[in-house]
């Protein structure tokens, strides 16, 4: 399958603080990457999706003023927390889309993810 | 909003022993995706199901399509140490391609 990588893997930030993390896909251009925010214990949850040269998609509940993202090139996607509190610590996921002839058969590559602990 | 359904949360078998595990939906999915995650790593795909009906299998496992395209099962055959994990269903109901997950069921193996 296809690489992904997210940096960092994990990042301990004071109340406060800004903390960006990085998405990439390593081994083909990605249009569209995914954003999810994973709880313990709990499912992956859809946070947004990144579009390549236009606006993320945030999905309901989700401030867009808060996890704010930038998808610069076909192959780095950032979600940057800021002003983080320790509600948002968490484990974040990516994704990157890699595209077939069928929209259906379309398939997400998933990062390593990278675990926030904001104190 | 969708919902995928997967029950038990927490699963124990013996080594050698295959399980079944079931993802359910109210609402229709036109793909069908089993997922497996280790512990501070992301999903790694296992199986993909695209048409109703559909039985594929990966090495020991094996999934199904349901044929009413709300739900879908994943059997591993003669199970291992490393099969442990969390094991995700997801949906995609179309060509945003965004993905619904399931909960998860966590499957520790006994030696």
């Amino acid at each position: 399958g296809a690489v992904v990588s997210q940096h960092p893997s994990w990042v301990i930030c004071k109340s406060g603080t800004s903390v960006k993390i990085e998405c990439r896909s390593l081994d083909f251009q990605a249009t569209t990457m995914f954003w999810y925010r994973q709880f313990p214990k709990q499912s992956l949850m859809l946070m947004a999706t990144s579009n390549e040269g236009s606006k993320a998609t945030y999905e309901q509940g989700v401030e867009k003023d808060k996890f704010l993202i930038n998808h610069a090139s076909l192959t780095l996607s950032t979600l940057t927390v800021t002003s983080a509190h320790p509600e948002d610590s968490s484990f974040y996921i990516c994704s990157a889309l890699r595209t077939s002839g069928r929209a259906l058969r379309n398939e997400q590559f998933f990062g390593p993810g990278t675990r926030l602990t904001v104190l | 909003g969708q919902q995928l359904n997967q029950s038990p949360q927490s699963m124990f078998i013996q080594e050698g022993e295959d399980v079944s595990m079931n993802c359910t939906s109210s609402s229709i999915f036109n793909t069908w995706l089993w997922y497996k995650q280790d512990p501070g790593e992301g999903p790694v795909l296992l199986i993909a199901l695209y048409k109703a009906g559909e039985l594929t299998s990966n090495g020991r496992l094996t999934a199904q399509f349901g044929i009413t395209r709300k739900d879908s099962f994943l059997n591993i055959s003669a199970s291992i140490p490393s099969d442990v994990g969390i094991y995700f269903c997801a949906g995609n109901t179309g060509a945003n391609s965004k993905l619904t997950f399931g909960k998860g069921i966590t499957l520790s193996v006994r030696p």
